[in-house]
């Protein structure tokens, strides 16, 4: 059974603060990492979809990185805003199928 | 674009009961999987339906089944309702290309109450 883990489970941070989260997965079987934004009362959101080893992706003050040698990636959000506060979610494709296995998300809270 | 909508938003329903939820993928989508979130965990794979065939189903019993229309939207069904049952169910929808970096497209759920 795969498993993807989260660290940590919430954040608070003041605004302007970076910060950064965790996500562990079995590195064999690897097929792709994707992450997720989900805000309250909202879908969840696509941030960045990773196949690569060493795959660095950037949207904005947000970026990622991945290492499937050691099974994580890091999420990091530079200069957080109170609008970046969400559930941060990662997802394992263990295959070719688009199944994913998700971790339990790390809240991040952002204060003015 | 309206993306991937569901109804109802939320739903009360008694034990024993059944229920039906309702998924409409993301325009040009032909693949759809559910999710199901309970509190304080992750999204939890059902099953995916593509071509209206159940294509991969993850660790649920057969009370839950699932079906796919030739516009690709699609039913989630559970019967005999439990109270552990009482989750968000999300839908995703996307392509059924088999590549690595397909992502998948998610509606705001349906919010199951079982009492």
């Amino acid at each position: 059974i795969l498993n993807v883990e989260q660290s940590p489970q919430s954040l608070h941070v003041q605004e302007g603060d970076s910060t950064n989260f965790t996500c562990s997965f079995p590195s064999s079987n690897f097929y792709a990492l994707h992450w997720y934004r989900w805000e309250t009362a909202k879908s969840p959101e696509a941030l960045f979809v990773m196949t690569l080893n060493g795959d660095e992706k950037k949207k904005g003050r947000i970026s990622a990185t991945l290492n499937t040698k050691e099974g994580y990636s890091y999420l990091y959000i530079k200069g957080s805003q109170p609008e970046d506060s969400a559930t941060y979610l990662c997802a394992l494709k263990g295959g070719a199928t688009n199944k994913l296995i998700f971790g339990t998300g790390t809240l991040l809270a952002v204060q003015p | 674009d309206a993306g991937v909508t569901q109804s109802p938003t939320h739903l009360i329903k008694t034990r024993g009961q059944q229920v039906t939820l309702r998924c409409s993928p993301k325009s040009g989508h032909d693949t759809v999987s559910w999710y199901q979130q309970a509190l304080g965990q992750g999204p939890q794979f059902i099953f995916q339906y593509y071509e209206e065939e159940e294509r991969q189903r993850g660790n649920f019993p057969d009370r839950f089944s699932g079906h796919q229309f030739p516009n690709y939207s699609s039913e989630l069904n559970v019967n005999a309702l439990l109270l552990g049952d009482s989750a968000l169910y999300l839908c995703a929808s996307s392509w059924w290309t088999g590549t690595k970096n397909t992502e998948a497209f998610f509606g705001q759920g349906t919010r199951l109450t079982v009492v």
